[in-house]
């Protein structure tokens, strides 16, 4: 089944504690990106990738990193998380161009 | 600072009303205007991608008309149903970036 898949899906974690979330597609995409989701602000695109070892920055990169070794693996690294990126984070991909695959979503509570 | 901007914010209608949103985007270095439906609890899904000036795509009931000189697409539902019931993204690119740009959304209620 094609798919792109997120994890975890829920993670409560304090602040200053260094975590990953991973996010794999099955669709040989090019291009992957991140989005947090925050109420009344819409998604707002953290990073994204058109390729391997090929990454931008999106509209709110402060915080965040990101690595794109294998073309199936987006993983967004939060070095030191604090408590204003508590939010819902979408993983989503898609061929160059074209409609995105949304992964379930990752929701993190940064305390 | 690039602004993408839907109206209305929501919407209540009547099942079997006819509705239509509005997505407004810059209207220089247009690339793509992207349209996405977003059910609660649920991942956004796509539902057109538009690049054409003048470009009309349909799937179902769903229609969106795009207009790149002006700087919108229009949304339409046809004979809205309760499952219609959902937020509706429209997503803009510049020809210049990758860079994809969401507007805030509308959220339809459709109600039996």
């Amino acid at each position: 089944e094609a798919q792109v898949t997120q994890n975890p899906r829920y993670l409560i974690t304090v602040t200053g504690k260094k975590l990953t979330v991973t996010c794999s597609q099955n669709m040989n995409h090019e291009y992957m990106s991140w989005y947090r989701q925050d109420p009344g602000l819409g998604l707002r695109q953290i990073y994204y990738s058109m390729n391997v070892e090929v990454t931008d920055k999106g509209d709110v990169p402060e915080g965040y990193k990101v690595s794109r070794k294998e073309k199936r693996n987006f993983p967004l690294i939060l070095e030191s998380p604090s408590p204003n990126q508590t939010s819902l984070y979408f993983c989503a991909s898609s061929l160059l161009g074209y409609e995105q695959y949304f992964g379930p979503g990752t929701r993190l509570t940064v305390t | 600072i690039l602004n993408v901007e839907q109206s209305p914010q929501s919407l209540h209608v009547q099942e079997g009303d006819s509705t239509n949103f509005t997505c407004s985007f810059p209207s220089s270095n247009f690339y793509a205007l992207h349209w996405y439906r977003w059910e609660t609890a649920k991942s956004p899904e796509a539902l057109f991608v538009m690049t054409l000036n003048g470009d009309e795509k349909k799937k179902g009931r769903i229609s969106a008309t795009l207009n790149t000189k002006e700087g919108y697409s229009y949304l339409y539902i046809k004979g809205s149903q309760p499952e219609d019931s959902a937020t509706y993204l429209c997503a803009f690119r510049m020809d210049s970036s990758y860079k994809l740009i969401f507007g805030s959304g509308t959220r339809l209620l459709v109600r039996p």
